[in-house]
């Protein structure tokens, strides 16, 4: 079955540890897209990549990083300097990106801190 | 800076029930409009999308939305719900060009 597999599905992390959150898509799409979901506030873009080997900041960036090394894989890491990481983390992908194309989502990583 | 409002945090329905979910939005322009469902512990999985043409879209699981470019409004309809529908509901917004916007989310709750 094509799809997004996001994993693991619960992370924890302690005080001034990196963690890293795994998002694999076979879809063969071009973008993805790492959001985080905060009850009340739906979701917030924190990167996007529209070609392998590039990416964007998105609106809450600050504390986390990306890679984008293969078309099917967009790693996540939530790094020490992000503060309130306690979230549910959602990747998703699209076949191009640019808005005009609907987005596919992964079931979500939830991480809380220890 | 674009926002996408949603009116109702928490809406609770008994089943039969009609739902109308609100939603809108403060670009200008021409504009995307998508309607996503995220059933408990799974997945959002997207329920209707708007580009152009008939401002009347009809979803999967019997779902509607109208698009309303005076009101800047992409309403979520559905005449008769059911225990299966209880969900977050999340409208969402994109421009050409431009990244998806999503709304705060709809709680629903439908009660058997």
């Amino acid at each position: 079955d094509g799809g997004i597999t996001q994993s693991p599905k619960y992370l924890f992390r302690k005080e001034g540890q990196n963690v890293t959150l795994s998002c694999e898509q076979n879809l063969n799409h071009d973008a993805m897209y790492w959001y985080r979901q905060d009850p009340g506030q739906g979701l917030r873009l924190i990167y996007y990549s529209q070609i392998v080997n590039d990416f964007q900041k998105g609106d809450i960036a600050e504390g986390y990083s990306v890679s984008r090394e293969k078309k099917e894989s967009f790693p996540l890491t939530v790094t020490s300097a992000q503060k309130n990481p306690t979230a549910f983390y959602l990747c998703a992908s699209s076949i191009e990106g640019g808005g005009n194309q609907p987005q596919h989502f992964g079931d979500g990583t939830r991480l809380s801190i220890l | 800076a674009q926002s996408v409002s949603q009116h109702n945090h928490h809406v609770i329905l008994s089943e039969a029930a009609s739902l109308e979910l609100g939603c809108n939005y403060s670009y200008g322009g021409t504009v995307n409009l998508f309607w996503y469902v995220q059933y408990p512990g799974q997945h959002l999985q997207l329920l209707l999308k708007y580009f152009s043409g008939d401002p009347l879209v009809k979803g999967i699981k019997g779902f509607e939305a109208e698009f309303i470019k005076s009101k800047f409004s992409f309403n979520l309809r559905k005449p008769s719900v059911q225990w299966s529908d209880t969900a977050e509901y999340f409208c969402a917004v994109s421009r050409y060009g431009q990244n998806f916007v999503f709304g705060p989310g709809t709680r629903l709750s439908v009660l058997p």
